[in-house]
């Protein structure tokens, strides 16, 4: 069935340092992609989008790139704050069929002062 | 534009008990889609209503069940409750059609099973 890998662990990084998270899917086709965030005690956020190959997601800084041939949509920022401590969900819906997101396991990111 | 409301935000029953939780759409979704999101995990998906009718299902028992109403607000009801249903409860609400993939979320209810 369709799934969403992401990389193990949380993320610490000093402000201002360059952010990567990665996510790699398995799906039918040719899904759509998802980055949600996730900060302390609140309901998910869709941060960005890309709904088919090659397409460039982007929001607040944060980009991912839809790579068909690695089937991968991972997620870097330039320059973090610390406001961007919070945990990233990447999650894929499928071209046909459940209507539903399947979600990763989702990363920490804590962002030092 | 008012964005999905959830209530209450949190709830602690014990074993046995049943409770409802309560979703309203964001103006102009048709859609709700219920999640579970347990502790450390990624959101799982429990069921979709469109029209009323339950539009997919994912792997939960039949204790989980739903309703949607007229005005598209939702109700997710679980049954005789586990220790395990402990989670933080997501709905999420969506136009139905060709962008039905772009879900938003509500802040979710905490359940506590004790």
């Amino acid at each position: 069935g369709d799934s969403v890998t992401q990389m193990e662990g949380p993320v610490t990084l000093s402000e201002e340092a360059f952010l990567t998270i990665n996510c790699t899917y398995t799906a039918t086709g040719y899904p759509s992609l998802f980055w949600y965030v996730q900060y302390p005690g609140e309901g998910l956020q869709l941060l960005l989008k890309a709904t088919k190959a090659d397409d460039k997601g982007s929001n607040k800084g944060f980009e991912a790139t839809y790579r068909k041939e690695t089937t991968s949509f991972h997620l870097e920022k330039g320059s973090v704050q610390v406001s961007d401590s919070a945990v990233y969900f990447c999650a894929l819906f499928p071209l046909e069929g459940n209507n539903r997101l399947a979600f990763g396991k989702g990363n920490q990111v804590v962002v030092i002062p | 534009e008012t964005g999905v409301t959830q209530s209450p935000t949190h709830l602690i029953k014990t074993r046995g008990q049943q409770v409802t939780l309560r979703c309203s759409s964001q103006s102009g979704h048709n859609t709700v889609s219920w999640y579970q999101q347990a502790l450390g995990q990624g959101p799982q998906f429990i069921f979709q209503y469109y029209r009323e009718e339950e539009n997919g299902r994912g792997n939960f028992p039949p204790r989980f069940s739903g309703l949607q109403f007229p005005n598209y607000s939702s109700e997710l009801n679980v049954n005789a409750l586990e220790l395990d249903d402990s989670a933080l409860y997501l709905c999420a609400s969506s136009p139905y059609g060709r962008d039905q993939e772009s879900q938003y979320f509500g802040p979710g209810t905490r359940l506590l099973v004790l």
